[in-house]
């Protein structure tokens, strides 16, 4: 198993750019969960999703959308990048609530020009 | 204030010394505690969860509530450099709904030198 995984790994925008980011998970879970970590500031949840077709806002979902279409598959989109953007983005899934171990994936670092 | 307080660090320790990582919080709601290991360029993977008061053990790790005082700990026996990583506090108030979402301290940075 896989576990949980994101594409890409790195990547650079401009301002104004947008993007999609994905994860994919192979554990048949049912939540899953996007969180940016900035220096300073821990992780922080953008939003969430409790099973195929279903998605929430976190603490911080301003500039973010998001789309669960496929139970495995949890998208992260940027419309329109801003700088206050820049930071790493962690998916993550558990197999029920939020308390039971969130599997987080590798990471992806975001830098917005 | 913010809700979950975490000691950024650095900490550097000798090894074989015992780590003790500290949170506090301001929110009495919160039930369940956990405690997350993230090594450098990795994400998160939970180490020790608790639900409610007291003590938990496993292996050179112990997980310690104190409600009352609103502040938890995490002691490391025997510490290893492979225990070198960032440690985060996370706590949630229900089981379920987005009350049962996690709040992280920012992390505690340890160093364990040979």
């Amino acid at each position: 198993n896989a576990g949980v995984t994101q594409t890409p790994k790195f990547r650079v925008l401009k301002t104004g750019q947008s993007m999609t980011l994905l994860c994919a998970q192979d554990m048949n879970h049912e939540y899953m969960y996007w969180y940016r970590q900035d220096p300073g500031m821990g992780l922080r949840l953008i939003h969430y999703s409790v099973g195929e077709g279903t998605t929430a806002k976190g603490e911080v979902p301003d500039g973010y959308n998001v789309s669960r279409l496929k139970k495995q598959n949890f998208l992260l989109g940027l419309e329109s990048a801003a700088p206050s953007q820049t930071s790493v983005y962690f998916c993550a899934s558990s197999y029920a609530r939020a308390q039971e171990t969130q599997y987080f994936g590798p990471g992806t670092r975001l830098l917005v020009l | 204030q913010k809700e979950v307080e975490q000691d950024p660090g650095p900490l550097s320790v000798p090894e074989g010394a015992i780590v003790s990582l500290n949170c506090t919080y301001s929110n009495s709601a919160f039930q369940y505690f956990m405690w997350y290991r993230q090594y450098s360029r990795k994400g998160p993977e939970l180490l020790m969860y608790t639900y409610s008061s007291g003590n938990k053990e496993d292996g050179r790790f112990t997980a310690q509530v104190d409600k009352s005082s609103k502040y938890i700990s995490l002691f490391i026996r025997d510490s290893q450099p492979s225990d070198s990583a960032t440690y985060l506090c996370a706590m949630s108030r229900n089981y379920g709904g987005s009350q049962g979402n996690l709040i992280f301290g920012k992390g505690t940075k340890l160093s364990v030198k040979p």
